[in-house]
């Protein structure tokens, strides 16, 4: 089965520490996107990659850091610099020519205290 | 800027017909995409305009007049699984080739 992959589902940490998200696709697709999502609201960009060693800067890059070192792969990291971290974070795909339709992971739910 | 307003909520009754409007000011637009996201979970597109008119899929249909920066999406014979958030997503196109999202419309199906 195709399909995007994010883990974990849930995930708690303590202010100060970096985490890394998971996003894995086998979809075959160039493009990868990080979203963010807060409660109420729309989905946010925060760094997108078209192809395997390149990536760009999305709306809210500040306090995040990615690598898009394999075609299947585009971990998150969200620094101790980001200052309001906890939120729903969502990874996307898409053929590079077919950005208007992406295919979403089910999100990991980033909580720090 | 970038800005998409959307109604915040719609509500309406099984059976019915209801349509969610967008309105966009982008600094560039190639097309207009509609995404639905039941609560928690993944969004899912649903349809995309690149071109002024009506586009159907099924009981969707979306409809986009470039010249009005609007769009809007029909949801017709509403079913209780409808019941989510719809978001709707302008393509920027060129070098920036990314979406800018909504804010949504949570939609309330009542039986």
């Amino acid at each position: 089965d195709g399909g995007i992959t994010q883990s974990p589902k849930y995930l708690f940490r303590k202010e100060g520490q970096n985490v890394t998200l998971s996003c894995e696709q086998n979809l075959n697709h160039d493009a990868m996107y990080w979203y963010r999502q807060d409660p109420g609201q729309g989905l946010r960009l925060i760094y997108y990659s078209q192809i395997v060693n390149d990536f760009q800067k999305g709306d809210i890059a500040e306090g995040y850091s990615v690598s898009r070192e394999k075609k299947e792969s585009f971990p998150l990291t969200v620094t101790s610099a980001q200052k309001n971290p906890t939120a729903f974070y969502l990874c996307a795909s898409s053929y590079r020519d077919s950005v208007y339709e992406q295919y979403f992971g089910p999100g990991t739910r980033l909580t720090v205290t | 800027g970038q800005s998409l307003e959307q109604p915040s909520e719609v509500t309406a009754v099984e059976g019915a017909i209801v349509q969610i409007n967008c309105t966009y000011q982008t600094s560039g637009f190639y097309g207009l995409s509609w995404y639905q996201q039941h609560d928690g979970g993944a969004p899912t597109f649903l349809s995309y305009n690149g071109l002024d008119g009506l586009e159907e899929t099924g009981r969707f249909s979306s409809f986009l007049s470039r010249s009005d920066s609007y769009g809007y999406l029909l949801l017709q014979e509403l079913q209780m699984k409808d019941s989510a958030s719809y978001f709707c997503a302008v393509r920027l196109g060129g070098a920036t080739n990314k979406l800018i999202f909504g804010t949504g419309t949570l939609l309330a199906v009542q039986p």
